[in-house]
């Protein structure tokens, strides 16, 4: 059974700052990955797709890798600032026509 | 001004009843998907939905049901049958079960 897990559990960092956030998957056999925003008491907003074929897909100041030989995908955040304080979850799916598996989360917060 | 809809945002439950949870898209979305979020969790399914009249249970189906009768809906009932209901429940839907996935912002049910 897939499973996904997300570490660390929490990072705080300064404003300004690189960031990576990781994302490990059990089987490497997925079809794609999805990365999400979540803000307190709010849905999930997408914030990146990567077919299991790319390597990597890129979004203003956030790019995605995927390496799914050694099931490991991260999410870049450069130049952080106070807005990008959310929970970021990283989602894989296994097979097409199957539902998202999810991790726990990551939340980042951004100080001033 | 396409996306989904979830109502109500807040829902409070007696012991004992039965609610249900309303999720309207206005994408033509195939996929749709039901997931459950608690504190300090990731999302697990509840359910989901490749195409109109047809749907799966996913990893924690017992204690809710769904139906979908047509393309933008996908109502969620909360039976007495659920013992822990209290918790964040978060509608999705994708153009196809293989897609982006996009959500809505949830619906925070409380048992009191």
């Amino acid at each position: 059974k897939q499973e996904v897990t997300q570490i660390p559990a929490a990072l705080s960092v300064p404003e300004g700052e690189n960031l990576v956030l990781n994302c490990s998957f059990t089987d490497s056999a997925i079809y794609n990955l999805q990365w999400f925003r979540q803000d307190p008491g709010k849905g999930l907003t997408s914030l990146l797709l990567i077919q299991s074929s790319q390597r990597e897909q890129t979004s203003g100041r956030l790019n995605a890798s995927l390496d799914k030989s050694s099931g490991r995908s991260t999410l870049y955040i450069a130049a952080s600032q106070p807005g990008d304080s959310a929970t970021y979850l990283c989602a894989v799916r296994s097979q097409a026509g199957t539902a998202l598996i999810f991790g726990k989360g990551t939340t980042l917060s951004v100080s001033s | 001004d396409g996306g989904i809809t979830q109502s109500p945002k807040y829902l409070f439950r007696k012991e004992g009843q039965n609610v249900t949870l309303s999720c309207e898209q206005n994408l033509n979305h195939d996929a749709m998907y039901w997931y459950r979020q608690d504190p300090g969790q990731g999302l697990r399914l509840i359910y989901y939905s490749q195409i109109v009249n047809d749907f799966q249970k996913g990893d924690i189906a017992e204690g809710y049901s769904v139906s979908r009768e047509k393309k933008e809906s996908f109502p969620l009932t909360v039976t007495s049958a659920q013992k822990n209901p209290t918790a964040f429940y978060l509608c999705a839907s994708s153009i196809s079960g293989s897609r982006e996935a996009f959500f809505g912002q949830g619906t925070r049910l409380t048992v009191v």
